[in-house]
């Protein structure tokens, strides 16, 4: 079956300091992969989608960036956090171009101080 | 553009109650994928039900049932007979079609549920 893991599921960091969240999916090749953000007020932002290895689509001009090194492993980097970058960040894939479902991670929340 | 409006913000009831969350969307597109997610305070987000555009059949399962009407491009969600486990954030989403060949979700700000014991 496939499952999807999302880590580190709590993170704190200063202000300027570097991020990597990874996640992975396992039971299944070439899936699409999603990053969404949750920030107070719950409403749920994509930030990145990729629907192949190195191809990476940023729905939101802002701190962060994603890549995609694997099949089935996408990664949100920052090179320096902002406070604005704190929030619950999500990560889900689905099987097809379609994208007839979505499966989520178990979220990382992410507080930057 | 693509655009998924939960009017309610919050809504509390007391147990027992049956509850809908309304859900409106917006699309250009004629294929497009409907969804709704649980989010519990855990926060991981649980997939409760896809519609595809085509099929308006509403739905049953449980004390879950789902409306879509696509003459007034909504998708509504009704609980029957609430009780205190379905206190959590309610998602509904929209999936149209994006350029590369992608289908991509939208999702609304959310609806919390408050079940009252």
């Amino acid at each position: 079956s496939q499952t999807i893991h999302q880590w580190p599921a709590t993170l704190v960091q200063p202000v300027g300091s570097p991020l990597s969240l990874e996640c992975t999916v396992e039971g299944t090749s070439n899936p699409n992969l999603y990053w969404y953000r949750q920030a107070a007020g719950r409403g749920l932002q994509l930030l990145f989608y990729s629907v192949g290895i190195g191809q990476i689509s940023s729905e939101v001009p802002q701190n962060l960036s994603a890549s995609r090194p694997q099949d089935r492993q996408f990664i949100l980097s920052s090179k320096k956090l902002l406070l604005s970058d704190s929030g619950f960040y999500l990560c889900a894939w689905s099987v097809d171009r379609a994208a007839r479902g979505y499966t989520f991670g178990s979220g990382t929340r992410l507080t930057v101080v | 553009a693509q655009k998924v409006t939960q009017a309610q913000t919050e809504i509390s009831v007391v147990e027992k109650e049956d509850v809908t969350l309304d859900c409106v969307y917006e699309t250009r597109d004629t294929t497009y994928y409907l969804f709704w997610y649980k989010q519990p305070p855990s926060g991981e987000l649980v997939f409760l039900i896809r519609r595809n555009s085509f099929d308006e059949q509403n739905e049953i399962s449980g004390r879950y049932s789902w409306n879509f009407q696509k003459s007034t491009s909504s998708f509504n969600f009704t609980i029957t007979a609430s009780q205190v486990v379905d206190s959590a954030v309610y998602f509904c989403a929209l999936s149209d079609y994006r350029s590369g060949g992608s289908y991509i979700p939208t999702f609304g700000r959310g609806t919390s549920l408050i079940v009252h014991p």
